[in-house]
C-alpha cells in the first residue's frame, strides 16, 4: 500500500528556475527519504531526514519536514536539464525497517 | 564498489515458464530488498532480509514467487509459472540502514507474453 503521495504528478520547469515537489504521509515514521529516477534506471538516494529533524540540506537540495501535518518538501534550487526526473518520497514507518515508496513526481527542465 | 548487480537486464518469457531473477548487493550490506514497479501500482516492496534471513514476505503476491539469500553476496527471486500480469520491472536494493539510504541495482525488465 501506498504511504507517501507526491504532489503534483508532474512538473515542468525552465532551467534556472526552483523546482518544489511535496509529499504526505499517514502515519507515524522513523525517517523521510526522497529518491531520485531517470528514466530505465535504477533509484538514487538523495537525502534523508528524520523525524526529529525539520530542515536538512544537500547542495541544491533542501528537504522539509512537518511531521504535525505529515508532510515533506523536496526543493531543487537553480535547477538543470540533468535534474529531468522522477522524484519519489519514502518513508520508513515507526516499527518497521523498511520503505514505502510514492509514486512519484515527473519533472521536466527545459533547456 | 560496483553498486547492486541484477541480471538479466531485460527478459521476456513465455507464459508458464520459470523465470530467476538475480541480484549481487553491496559488500557489507546487511540488508537487502526486493521491489517491483509498475505504472499502475508504483513501487511495491515483495520482500525483506537481513543478514540473510527473510524477515517479511508479506508483499510477495503469491506462491508462484520465492526468494533466496544463501549467503551475503548472493539473492535471487523465481517466479513459476510466469504470468503475463507479472511483467514489471524488479529491483533490488541493499542497505546499512539509518543513516544510509537504499542502494538500488538497475532492475530488470520482466515481459511475460
Amino acid at each position: 500500500s501506498q504511504q507517501g503521495e507526491e504532489d503534483p504528478q508532474a512538473l515542468s520547469i525552465q532551467e534556472g528556475e526552483n523546482a518544489t515537489m511535496n509529499c504526505s504521509y499517514k502515519t507515524s515514521i522513523n525517517n523521510l527519504q526522497w529518491y531520485r529516477q531517470n528514466s530505465g534506471r535504477g533509484l538514487v538516494h538523495l537525502i534523508l531526514i528524520r523525524s526529529n529533524e525539520r530542515e536538512k540540506h544537500s547542495g541544491r537540495l533542501r528537504v522539509t519536514l512537518d511531521t504535525s501535518k505529515k508532510s515533506s518538501s523536496l526543493l531543487i534550487t537553480a535547477s538543470r536539464a540533468a535534474d529531468t526526473a522522477s522524484y519519489f518520497c519514502a518513508t520508513e514507518n515507526s516499527g518497521y525497517s523498511t520503505l514505502t515508496f510514492g509514486k512519484g513526481t515527473m519533472l521536466l527542465v527545459s533547456p | 564498489d560496483a553498486g547492486v548487480i541484477q541480471s538479466p537486464r531485460h527478459e521476456v518469457t513465455e507464459m508458464g515458464q520459470e523465470v530467476t531473477l538475480r541480484c549481487k548487493p553491496i559488500s557489507g550490506h546487511n540488508s537487502l530488498f526486493w521491489y517491483r514497479q509498475t505504472m499502475m501500482r508504483g513501487l511495491e516492496l515483495l520482500i525483506y532480509f537481513n543478514n540473510n534471513v527473510p524477515i517479511d514476505d508479506s508483499g510477495m503476491p503469491e506462491d508462484r514467487f520465492s526468494a533466496k539469500m544463501p549467503n551475503a553476496s548472493f539473492s535471487t527471486l523465481k517466479i513459476q509459472p510466469s504470468e503475463p500480469r507479472d511483467s514489471a520491472v524488479y529491483f533490488c536494493a541493499s542497505s546499512l540502514r539509518e543513516p544510509y539510504g537504499y542502494t538500488f541495482g538497475s532492475g530488470t525488465r520482466l515481459t511475460v507474453v
